[in-house]
């Protein structure tokens, strides 16, 4: 596709729920990102992902959280027993190598655990 | 780990005006510096970018300068227009992929 795209935009759960974002790179860019945004804050490093492995997943905040890359393209996080705190905005990015390269970021999707 | 601080966290501007944000970073290895702008309900978009083999970097309206020694750069936009108005991120990163953004500067330019 033209961009990166993210769905669903947004998305509304109830605390205890199981959710799943799913980001969609730029075609033939190898490298995904996964960041989240807390209101009025710059992203922060969640997991990234080279080819289909997991090469830093250093920013998962603990175990609920787990994301996969199964063909190399179509990424999905997975949050598990949503917490309120898990409210924020969800961004993916790409970029074409890991080299300091572009990264393109997606629309995010905005997740509200209520 | 990178630490990366962004001033001011406001600026508001008058149309034409120029307009200048100031980040530091704490790890000397970072070697890559990119500049993201947000609009609301939007995604960062990479506006420009510098690396550490360059002091300085222009791109029409848009600027950028790096400071290896003191560990900081800066974005300047020059002759401000209302669609300048977003929220700007700096970032750094001395890790191959992973970026350390600073809290972002709402600019608001004023017609």
């Amino acid at each position: 596709g033209a961009g990166v795209s993210q769905t669903p935009s947004n998305k509304v759960t109830e605390k205890g729920k199981y959710v799943e974002l799913r980001c969609d790179p730029i075609s033939g860019h190898t490298a995904l990102y996964w960041y989240r945004q807390s209101l009025g804050q710059g992203p922060e490093f969640l997991i990234y992902f080279q080819g289909t492995g997991a090469a830093d997943d250093s920013g998962l905040p603990n175990d609920r959280f787990f994301a996969v890359r199964p063909e190399g393209s179509v990424s999905t996080l997975k949050i598990q027993r949503t917490e309120r705190g898990d409210s924020a905005v969800y961004l993916c990015a790409s970029s074409s190598t890991e080299q300091n390269t572009e990264a393109f970021f997606g629309q995010g999707t905005r997740l509200t655990v209520v | 780990g990178e630490n990366v601080e962004q001033h001011p966290s406001t600026l508001s501007v008058q149309e034409g005006d120029s307009a200048v944000i100031k980040c530091t970073y704490s790890d000397s290895a970072s070697n890559y510096f990119p500049w993201y702008k947000q609009e609301l309900g939007k995604g960062p978009q990479l506006i420009i970018d510098i690396r550490s083999n360059v002091g300085e970097k222009k791109d029409q309206r848009i600027a950028v300068t790096l400071n290896k020694t003191a560990k900081h750069f800066s974005l300047h936009i020059t002759e401000t227009q209302p669609e300048d108005s977003a929220v700007y991120f700096c970032a750094a990163t001395s890790g191959r992929y992973k970026l350390s953004f600073g809290a972002g500067t709402t600019v608001t330019v004023r017609a």
